[in-house]
């Protein structure tokens, strides 16, 4: 159980267009998940917290006019780059947290497959 | 601020054992994690501790002194696919991971 995917996995698109990954959880309902951003030998850097039904909540520093999410379902959130540039090309990941395990001793957070954006 | 610390890259043989530190400073202190990242794929969950000592799991077993900030992974009996990223991370009192950097093992036959 607890599995989450993402859509695509992998994506080359051109500099000025906008790409859509989507993140699902396929066993579990999911109030919260989580984008992160990966540069090539760095951490993972936490973009954003996804809640089903309202606004996301943005780190410092990540334009949230550019990074659009939309988290419409507890199974589904959406993060779509906008007017991408080739800077933004890297390795994005989402995380879910599992709504029945809410309050456990070990919420763990659910990682998605990520993908990786190249943008040319 | 809040920081993790732990080595960028560790080098092992095959069989051997090794030992990945992590130190952190953070806001608050709600448990600790730490997640393999093998290239090009998500990190996957290896072991949690939020009280002080070891927490045993098969070949890993990871250890938390949180007087001292720190933590290590302990890998036993180590084997090639173990070589991967190894990432501490953090909760803070916010109940938000702060992630260290990660440790790159290198496994060598």
């Amino acid at each position: 159980g607890a599995v989450v995917s993402q859509h695509p996995s992998w994506v080359i698109c051109k500099s000025g267009t906008s790409v859509k990954i989507e993140c699902r959880s396929l066993d579990f309902q999911a109030t919260t998940m989580f984008w992160y951003r990966q540069f090539p030998k760095q951490s993972l850097m936490l973009m954003a917290t996804s809640n089903e039904g309202s606004k996301a909540t943005y780190e410092q520093g990540v334009e949230k006019d550019k990074f659009l999410i939309n988290h419409a379902s507890l199974t589904l959130s959406t993060l779509t780059v906008t007017s991408a540039h080739p800077e933004d090309s890297s390795f994005y990941i989402c995380s879910a947290r599992d709504i029945e395990r809410e309050g456990d001793f070990l919420p763990e957070q659910y990682f998605g497959p990520g993908t990786r954006l190249t943008v040319t | 601020g809040q920081n993790i610390d732990q080595p960028t890259e560790m080098t092992a043989t095959e069989g051997a054992i090794v030992q990945i530190n992590c130190t952190y400073q953070t806001s608050g202190f709600n448990g600790l994690f730490w997640y393999q990242q093998h290239a090009g794929e998500a990190p996957t969950f290896l072991s949690y501790n939020v009280l002080d000592g070891l927490e045993e799991k098969g070949r890993f077993s990871s250890f938390l002194s949180r007087s001292k900030g720190y933590s290590y992974l302990l890998l036993k009996e180590l084997q090639m696919k173990d070589s991967a990223s190894y990432l501490c991370a953090v909760r803070d009192s916010n109940y938000q991971l702060i992630w260290g950097a990660g440790t790159k093992l290198i496994i060598k036959p």
